[in-house]
């Protein structure tokens, strides 16, 4: 079936670093999904990105579709500690199966 | 607003015993999932329904048995529980099948 390949599992990095995942598909995506879940949380809906290319920001985040819409990252500009969690993609693929299927998260670690 | 609750929020119990977790939400969401969060696997859908008394199976279905005979609720039974089962359950519900997901707060299983 579809699967969803989430990189780096984990992330450790000093607060002030970058920080960016990446979701993988070898199937085109008709959409992406991007979540996050804080420590002892459930996951929040950050944002979803439809367009080929398509990329979007929030803050100090940025989501990026890829041309061929088999990819997508997240990318956080200077952590701080607030940006500790889990973020997941959820992917729809094209093939119409109907059903969101999560990425298995990074989890990212930030160091004061 | 309490939109989506999940009881009870933690739960131990015996192998071989009869659980029953619930969700409601208040949104009149037409879908609703329960997923199981595991280390290194992320989410994996269980089941999800479409409508009342329309469910469908995930990814995991095996051992779970879900009912929705109204819109608002959508209760998971592990029939007979296994040590397998000690997991996080989240409930989530969306307008559509392919929507934004907004996750209840999990409910935690240990199974002895």
């Amino acid at each position: 079936g579809q699967q969803v390949m989430q990189i780096p599992q984990y992330q450790h990095v000093q607060e002030g670093e970058d920080f960016t995942t990446y979701c993988n598909s070898s199937t085109t995506l008709s959409n992406i999904q991007w979540y996050k879940q804080r420590p002892g949380g459930h996951p929040v809906f950050l944002i979803q990105l439809v367009k080929s290319g398509e990329v979007k920001k929030q803050k100090r985040l940025t989501f990026q579709f890829g041309e061929a819409k088999k990819n997508s990252s997240l990318h956080i500009t200077a952590t701080q500690t607030t940006d500790v969690g889990t973020y997941f993609c959820a992917a729809l693929g094209s093939s119409n199966t109907g059903k969101l299927i999560f990425g298995q998260g990074t989890t990212l670690q930030v160091k004061p | 607003d309490a939109g989506i609750t999940q009881s009870p929020r933690y739960k131990i119990t015996e192998t071989g015993r009869q659980v029953t977790l619930m969700c409601h939400q208040t949104w009149s969401h037409s879908y609703m999932f329960w997923y199981r969060q595991d280390l290194g696997h992320g989410l994996r859908l269980i089941y999800y329904s479409a409508a009342a008394d329309i469910t469908d199976k995930g990814e995991v279905p095996d051992g779970y048995v879900v009912s929705r005979s109204k819109t608002e609720n959508f209760p998971l039974t592990l029939e007979s529980a296994t040590r397998s089962q000690t997991s996080v359950y989240f409930c989530a519900s969306s307008e559509s099948m392919v929507g934004t997901q907004y996750f209840g707060p999990g409910t935690r299983l240990l199974v002895l």
